[in-house]
């Protein structure tokens, strides 16, 4: 089966550091995104992890794991805005077409508090 | 990243009616996607297109309909509204991404709440 796990909610002080994990399990991988969505919103592209390792873009970092099937999105410095749901998101199985589609974790309601 | 418009943004109808959902994107992307998602549950795709002709069921069995006959545009209809289709639908469009070597990243629409009476 394919499933991708996620905390369901987390919530951390403004200014400190998160980290929102994910563990996933599917049938194909070509790599890991993680989406920001703020309520009401669309998700938008955050980060994308193909290889094992970390991956830092400004305040945000991901972090791969092939073998353990792990991923972790870090966010330091926190700041109110930041208050969203994270979804991780796994490229898996090939659809007709020859492009791969994006099983979603339910995502990880972050609220950043004062 | 992609501009990609959705409408109406929010709808309340009565069972029974015929909706069409609109999706465009100004950008050129080949493939384009239709999501449904219930709030705090993960995202579910219900169609996809590779292109122009081109419609294709997703993992989710839905009751819509979908069609392609322009690049930049993707409506969704649902002939008769249940409230069962209560949900907010995402549209999504992608193009092939340098960073990510083996597979296209995709961008969405703001969504659209809808809800059957």
């Amino acid at each position: 089966g394919q499933n991708i796990d996620q905390p369901t909610e987390m919530t951390a002080t403004e200014g400190a550091i998160v980290q929102i994990n994910c563990t996933y399990q599917t049938s194909g991988f070509n790599g890991l995104f993680w989406y920001q969505q703020h309520a009401g919103e669309a998700p938008t592209f955050l980060s994308y992890n193909v290889l094992d390792g970390l991956e830092e873009k400004g305040r945000f970092s991901s972090f791969l794991s092939r073998s353990k099937g792990y991923s972790y999105l870090l966010l330091k410095e926190l700041q109110m805005k930041d208050s969203a749901s994270y979804l991780c998101a796994v490229s898996g199985s090939p659809l007709s077409g020859g492009y791969n589609k994006l099983i979603f974790g339910a995502g990880t309601r972050l609220a950043v508090h004062p | 990243e992609a501009d990609i418009y959705q409408t109406p943004r929010y709808l309340v109808i009565g069972t029974g009616k015929k909706i069409t959902l609109e999706c465009s994107q100004t950008m050129g992307h080949d493939k384009m996607y239709w999501y449904q998602q219930d709030p705090g549950m993960e995202l579910h795709l219900i169609h996809y297109s590779y292109g122009v002709n081109s419609t294709e069921k997703g993992d989710l069995s839905s009751e819509s309909t979908v069609s392609r006959i322009r690049t930049e545009h993707f409506p969704l209809t649902l002939e008769s509204a249940r409230p069962s289709h209560t949900s907010q639908y995402l549209c999504a469009s992608s193009e092939y991404n340098a960073l990510a070597a083996s597979t296209d990243t995709q961008y969405f629409g703001p969504g659209t709440r809808l809800t059957v009476l």
